[in-house]
């Protein structure tokens, strides 16, 4: 059972370049969700998914798309890098309940030059 | 909205020192209250939480109380080790147009110092 996993763990980008994070899960989770982690932020919610073929604006959707084509797998696209996109980004997962626990990859951290 | 007010710190403290974290929040409704605990380079992950009024929640030693009259969910723990260094989350759930919607605090750095 490997939980949230996330490919790649760390990736350099010259500004403009494009680019896919992976983020899997094997818990049958519905609901996913792409955070990204600044400092001083916290964290900050780009998109989430509340099923398959299903997707949604989060707090910071600017820059960035997503896709669900398979309940297990979430994926964040860039399509042309910003240094403003530097940050690690984490993938999770959850049940769809309030008091669900959320269950978080182990980020990718992403450098724009 | 929803809102997770904590401290940033760093926290520093000695081994075995007595450790309270503040967080109160801001919610429309009747929110589930979490801490979430980060390990240098790895994700967040559960330490406890509570899903209604006066319920503890608690885990390796740490322990957190709902106070829905204070709106607040305080972390402590009674002898902190060196390898309780790490960033903890305060967060709040809700249920809000279909999904889960969690709001995080900013995080507060602890280090502990043998």
């Amino acid at each position: 059972n490997a939980g949230v996993t996330q490919t790649p763990k760390f990736r350099v980008l010259k500004t403009g370049q494009s680019m896919t994070l992976l983020c899997a899960q094997d818990m049958n989770h519905e609901y996913m969700y792409w955070y990204r982690q600044d400092p001083g932020m916290g964290l900050r919610l780009i998109h989430y998914s509340v099923g398959e073929g299903t997707t949604a604006k989060g707090e910071v959707p600017d820059g960035y798309n997503v896709s669900r084509l398979k309940k297990q797998n979430f994926l964040l696209g860039l399509e042309s890098a910003a240094p403003s996109q530097t940050s690690v980004y984490f993938c999770a997962s959850s049940y769809p309940l309030k008091q669900s626990t959320q269950y978080f990859g182990p980020g990718t951290r992403l450098t724009v030059l | 909205g929803n809102s997770v007010t904590q401290m940033e710190g760093p926290v520093t403290l000695s081994e075995e020192a007595f450790l309270t974290i503040n967080c109160t929040y801001t919610a429309t409704g009747y929110p589930s209250l979490f801490w979430y605990v980060q390990y240098p380079g790895e994700g967040l992950q559960l330490l406890l939480k509570a899903t209604k009024a006066d319920d503890k929640g608690s885990n390796k030693g740490f322990e957190a109380t709902y106070r829905k009259e204070t709106t607040s969910f305080h972390l402590e723990k009674g002898s902190v080790q060196v390898s309780d260094s790490a960033v903890y989350f305060c967060a709040l759930s809700e249920s809000a147009g279909g999904y889960q919607k969690v709001t995080f605090g900013i995080g507060t750095k602890l280090q502990v110092i043998p």
